[in-house]
């Protein structure tokens, strides 16, 4: 069975920094390109980052760039986003997801129960 | 970036019937959209992705058309567990992927 766990989640304040974890376990996760998706507290979805299975290739979101970064750990069968520079509009629950394709978009298959994030003084 | 809109905000259906949700792209995005559906308090789900295709262990009242801009989700007989959000994704322009805004499918 698939599973995506998310951890590192809580409360920030504006300017701090955060790392989320997501531990994968069920598939061959080295296989995979894994995303990072994100929903403010009572909106829609917005997708923030991916990785290749490789590490090699990264993508994001525009509101995001240069403050996070996504990474991974293939040994660990983890995925990791560093959150710098934290803002209010970066308040969201936070799923670890993974790519149902290989190297272009891709909707996500299975998803974490996601975890939150609140960035606020 | 490709925006997608979905209508209408709120669909109210009762059980049994049937249900239409819509998603358009501000640009073609040919056959790479996907829907999900998620429910309160929970992950969403993927439900139909290359706009027809269902996912794995999805029932078969699920149903997805079109291509290009204009796309929809149908719900040929709705059951109890079907009343939640639903969103569209684009993920033919990529980075971004985008999604719509969701429509919330409730009980009438």
């Amino acid at each position: 069975e698939v599973q995506l766990v998310e951890s590192g989640g809580g409360l920030v304040q504006p300017g701090g920094s955060l790392r989320l974890s997501c531990a994968a376990s069920g598939f061959t996760f080295s296989s995979y390109w894994m995303s990072w998706v994100r929903q403010a507290p009572g909106k829609g979805l917005e997708w923030v980052a991916n990785i290749k299975q490789d590490g090699s290739e990264k993508y994001y979101v525009d509101s995001v760039k240069g403050r996070f970064t996504i990474s991974r750990d293939n040994a660990k069968n983890s995925l990791y986003l560093q959150m710098n520079s934290l803002r209010a509009e970066d308040t969201a629950v936070y799923y670890c997801a993974r790519d149902l394709y290989y190297g272009s978009g891709s909707p996500n298959d299975y998803w974490g129960q996601g975890t939150l994030v609140t960035v606020s003084s | 970036e490709i925006v997608m809109t979905q209508s209408p905000a709120t669909l109210s259906v009762s059980p049994g019937e049937r249900a239409t949700l819509s998603c358009r792209a501000s640009q073609s995005v040919s056959s790479n959209l996907a829907w999900y559906q998620q429910k309160p308090g929970q992950a969403p789900r993927l439900l139909i992705y290359g706009a027809s295709t269902r996912a794995t262990g999805i029932p078969a009242r699920f149903s997805g058309s079109g291509s290009g801009t204009e796309f929809t989700l149908t719900i040929s007989s709705l059951q109890s567990e079907d009343f939640a959000v639903y969103y569209c994704q684009q993920y033919n322009n990529w980075p971004p992927n985008t999604f719509g805004q969701g429509t919330k499918l409730e009980i009438k």
